[in-house]
């Protein structure tokens, strides 16, 4: 089983829908969970970062998380077609020595289309 | 404005040379991080450092070496490069955090490469 899943996609919504991408995770010790966007050719970037059961919202953007479930979520409402890129699922997971690293998902293609 | 910068975007290297890929970041982090990404596989992690001389394997670390000698540069090292290598490198860093917070990990520009 993979560390972090997401489904491939593509997820196509129109503009001014709102896009829905999923996360889930396997080790149930993890506390902090990221989404970043990855425009075609590009670095990934952070959109937004959460460690609280419930909604994080920032702009258009939001976050849900659901521990129990092993579950993150991210919403985009309004979406524009500028939003089309590859999003990606990160968990800070821990180490053999203690640390904390990021582990990422193989992130999900969103296409919005005019 | 924060930077993390690799030292080339497109790189073409035959089978068995021994190739170096730099980082630099200069927003004064302790941890740096090098990833590979394939389709399909997503971002996955090689080796990641929490200090100076300090290293860590990650999840693919055959085939690759690392070294930190300063807090700001982190090399990677294919010592005998092979065609299964040819992707894409990111290098990242970030701020030492616990499990909460959120530690933001700041990505380079990325380094193509081609093995042949």
């Amino acid at each position: 089983q993979k560390e972090v899943e997401q489904n491939s996609g593509p997820l196509s919504v129109p503009e001014g829908a709102i896009a829905s991408l999923n996360c889930t995770y396997s080790d149930r010790g993890s506390q902090s969970f990221f989404w970043y966007r990855q425009y075609s050719g590009k670095s990934p970037e952070l959109i937004m970062f959460i460690y609280s059961n419930g909604d994080k919202e920032d702009g258009r953007f939001t976050a849900q998380l659901n521990k129990a479930s092993q579950y993150v979520s991210l919403l985009i409402r309004d979406s524009q077609p500028s939003d089309s890129a590859t999003y990606l699922c990160a968990v800070k997971s821990g180490s053999n020595t203690g640390f904390q690293k990021l582990v990422f998902g193989t992130g999900t293609r969103l296409l919005v289309s005019p | 404005d924060v930077k993390v910068t690799q030292s080339s975007r497109y790189l073409v290297k035959r089978t068995g040379e021994k190739v170096f890929l730099e980082c630099v970041q200069d927003m004064d982090h302790e941890n740096m991080f090098w990833y590979r990404q394939d389709p399909g596989l997503g971002l996955r992690l090689i080796y990641f450092s929490y200090d100076v001389k300090m290293k860590e394997k990650g999840d693919i670390p055959e085939g690759y070496s690392v070294s930190r000698e300063k807090k700001e540069r982190f090399s990677l090292i294919l010592e005998s490069a092979s065609t299964n290598q040819t992707s894409m490198y990111l290098c990242a860093s970030s701020l030492s955090g616990g499990l909460l917070g959120g530690t933001e990990a700041f990505f380079g520009q990325g380094t193509r490469l081609t093995v042949v």
